[in-house]
């Protein structure tokens, strides 16, 4: 398996712009988190999905930011519309059946919103 | 999830031993500890998990004692590619428990 796939690795967009973050788990992983990473905040978990469901949401900092599971291999994080405090790099990962096993982590979006 | 309180960063020399403790006072009962790795520009690795007593592998140990209220991470004779951020969490294995990440340990090891 080629691991958690996200795409694009980096995007540079213009505040106000939507941005959409793409993200492919492992075959057969059950559980997808979405994060964000900056210096500040350190590693945030935004959302994350069990069997394609949305589990918590809590993270997601406010109403521009959306993600969804349609199915078992794909995942978006949406930011409509973006600001330069969007700034970060966001990362993906999925986990096998129980969280808490190994979770594989992708290399990341790194979103520059000027 | 129990709460975790590791040390900010750490400074070590290459070849020396290291040892990273983790304390979560308010573990319960079916909780796991996990230890995670992140180098800079990639996303967090995972290193070792265990439940109690002592855990080992290629990479590092996992000591836990008795009351399982700390855990210490034990990293042998460290290279410079050890220089990284290391996470401690715990939680359970439930389908659909969360993976929050605190603040973690900043490991810089020298020559």
């Amino acid at each position: 398996d080629a691991g958690v796939i996200q795409s694009p690795r980096h995007e540079v967009t213009e505040m106000g712009q939507e941005v959409t973050l793409r993200c492919k788990p492992i075959s057969g992983h059950n559980s997808l988190f979405w994060y964000r990473q900056t210096m500040m905040r350190g590693l945030e978990l935004l959302i994350y999905f069990n069997n394609n469901v949305p589990i918590d949401d809590s993270g997601m900092p406010e109403d521009r930011f959306s993600a969804k599971m349609p199915n078992a291999s794909f995942s978006t994080l949406k930011i409509q519309p973006s600001e330069p405090r969007d700034s970060a790099v966001y990362f993906c990962a999925s986990s096998g059946q129980g969280a808490l096993t190994e979770a594989f982590f992708g290399q990341g979006t790194r979103l520059t919103v000027v | 999830l129990a709460k975790t309180t590791q040390p900010i960063s750490m400074d070590s020399y290459e070849g020396q031993e290291v040892n990273i403790t983790c304390s979560h006072n308010n573990i319960a009962t079916n909780d796991y500890i996990t230890w995670y790795q992140q180098f800079p520009s990639q996303g967090p690795r995972f290193i070792i998990q265990g439940y109690k007593t002592k855990v080992t592998n290629e990479v590092a140990s996992l000591f836990i004692p008795a009351d399982r209220k700390s855990s210490t991470l034990s990293l042998p004779r460290v290279s410079l590619s050890d220089t990284a951020v290391y996470y401690c969490l715990v939680g359970g294995h439930q389908a659909g428990t969360a993976l929050i990440f605190g603040k973690g340990t900043t490991l810089s090891v020298s020559s």
